[in-house]
């Protein structure tokens, strides 16, 4: 039973637009989300994250939005760059786990 | 500061044959914990570890996989009598702290790619 859902597989956004990612979740009792990114071949990295109490954190070209009452939340890159192609898996972490709870990842392709 | 250590990168098995894969963490850190990335897959949990504990590993297979985290050494995913089905990538993360106790920010090692003949 997934708990957190990344519906879009794939993504591909032309360079200098904006990227949005989005993520579902179901359980309502976390404390943040997190993004990370993947390069193939490598570890995932961590990118940002928002608090529970909180509804956008922004970190240069990143930018979180989090909507509780549609329990959804959205990763918007702007402007978009060709480095920036990866999977971006979304994870929530609620303060009674013991893990991060991954989605299944949106692969990116930015195209010059 | 060097970061998540794995090892080996690569791994090939025959079925039946058993599969270590070694994580050092980041210094400092003492939790540990296992993820498993299935093609085609997201990353799903393991196990969680501390230094001599095992705290939860609901994720993990009941039969032929186990992990540990000794007082000394790195943490061993060990799996025995590999089928093909266990064709994976595994990574290890570690944190300074229990996920829920912060943001739950996991440092990711590169991955070990379990491939079974």
């Amino acid at each position: 039973d997934q708990q957190v859902k990344q519906n879009s597989p794939s993504l591909s956004v032309q360079e200098g637009r904006i990227s949005i990612l989005n993520c579902d979740y179901t359980n309502s009792m976390f404390d943040y989300f997190l993004w990370y990114k993947k390069y193939p071949a490598e570890g995932p990295t961590f990118l940002i994250s928002i608090s529970s109490i909180k509804d956008k954190n922004e970190d240069g070209r990143f930018t979180v939005f989090l909507n509780k009452s549609a329990k959804h939340l959205s990763l918007h890159i702007v402007p978009s760059q060709p480095g920036d192609s990866a999977v971006y898996f979304c994870a929530e972490n609620s303060n009674s786990g013991y893990a991060l709870n991954f989605g299944k990842g949106t692969s990116l392709l930015v195209t010059p | 500061n060097a970061g998540v250590m794995q090892n080996p990168r690569h791994l090939v098995r025959r079925r039946g044959q058993e599969a270590r894969l070694r994580c050092s963490p980041m210094k400092g850190h003492s939790h540990v914990y296992w993820y498993r990335q299935l093609p085609e897959e997201g990353l799903k949990f393991m196990v969680y570890l501390q230094k001599e504990n095992i705290i939860d590993e609901s994720g993990m297979p009941k039969e032929r996989f186990s992990a540990e985290f000794p007082k000394e050494g790195p943490s061993i995913l060990r799996i025995q009598q590999v089928v093909r089905g266990d064709s994976a990538a595994y990574f290890c993360a570690s944190s300074p702290l229990r996920v829920g106790q912060a943001t739950g920010e996991l440092f990711f090692g590169e991955g070990s790619r379990l491939t079974v003949l």
